[in-house]
């Protein structure tokens, strides 16, 4: 399967926990982004990588989140201490190298429910 | 105003028919644009990808890029039951995507 790879596919936390996901780009891509869906809302961007590097994190919440792409594996999403309003579906897309005009195919998604 | 706007339906179509979904857009600057397609529970899948003004065809598939109006269109011409689902339009921005909210497209048996 040459598509973006995400896991887990659903994950359960109760409140204070620590939620990671993961995401596997498309073979031969280099960039990696995160987006939320919100139940019954649009997409949102929260973070765009590169190989070592976050290229751009404006979306994502200052607190409790972070993101990071190693030279090695996959691209990790990660959330401290998660609360209710962080129960969605959580996306990831790749991309090829830059001057690709930037079409991104998304991975299945993780779906996080916190209770 | 929001940056990339559409309305939410449902846009209800017999089998057959033509399908129209239509996407606004806020500034002059974006120079790509992207139709994508979500069942219920799914993942986003690209569909259509245009960058230049006039129309881009690939199957049932039409989308049209007007710069100047600011407006990018998605016809689905023989509409089947299995194209109902929500149409997603997004922009690039600075190589992050950015959302409309969706259309949700209904074919009706």
């Amino acid at each position: 399967n040459a598509g973006v790879m995400q896991n887990p596919r659903h994950l359960v936390r109760r409140r204070g926990q620590e939620a990671r996901l993961r995401c596997s780009p498309m073979k031969g891509h280099s960039h990696v982004y995160w987006y939320r869906q919100l139940p019954e809302e649009g997409l949102k961007f929260m973070v765009y990588l590169q190989k070592e590097n976050i290229i751009d994190e404006s979306g994502m919440p200052k607190e409790r989140f972070s993101a990071e792409f190693p030279k090695e594996g996959p691209s990790i999403l990660r959330i401290q201490q998660v609360v209710r309003g962080d129960s969605a579906a959580y996306f990831c897309a790749s991309s090829p190298s830059e001057g690709q005009n930037n079409e991104q195919f998304f991975g299945p998604g993780t779906r996080l429910t916190v209770l | 105003q929001k940056e990339v706007e559409q309305n939410s339906g449902p846009l209800s179509v017999p089998e057959g028919a033509i399908a129209s979904l239509n996407c606004t857009y806020s500034d002059r600057v974006s120079q790509s644009f992207f139709w994508y397609r979500q069942y219920s529970g799914k993942s986003p899948e690209l569909i259509m990808s245009i960058y230049s003004n006039g129309d881009k065809e690939d199957g049932r598939f039409t989308a049209q890029l007007n710069k100047a109006s600011q407006y990018v269109s998605l016809l689905i011409r023989d509409s089947q039951p299995s194209d109902s689902a929500t149409y997603l339009c997004a922009k690039d921005s600075s190589y992050k995507l950015i959302f409309g909210s969706g259309t949700r497209l209904l074919v009706r048996p």
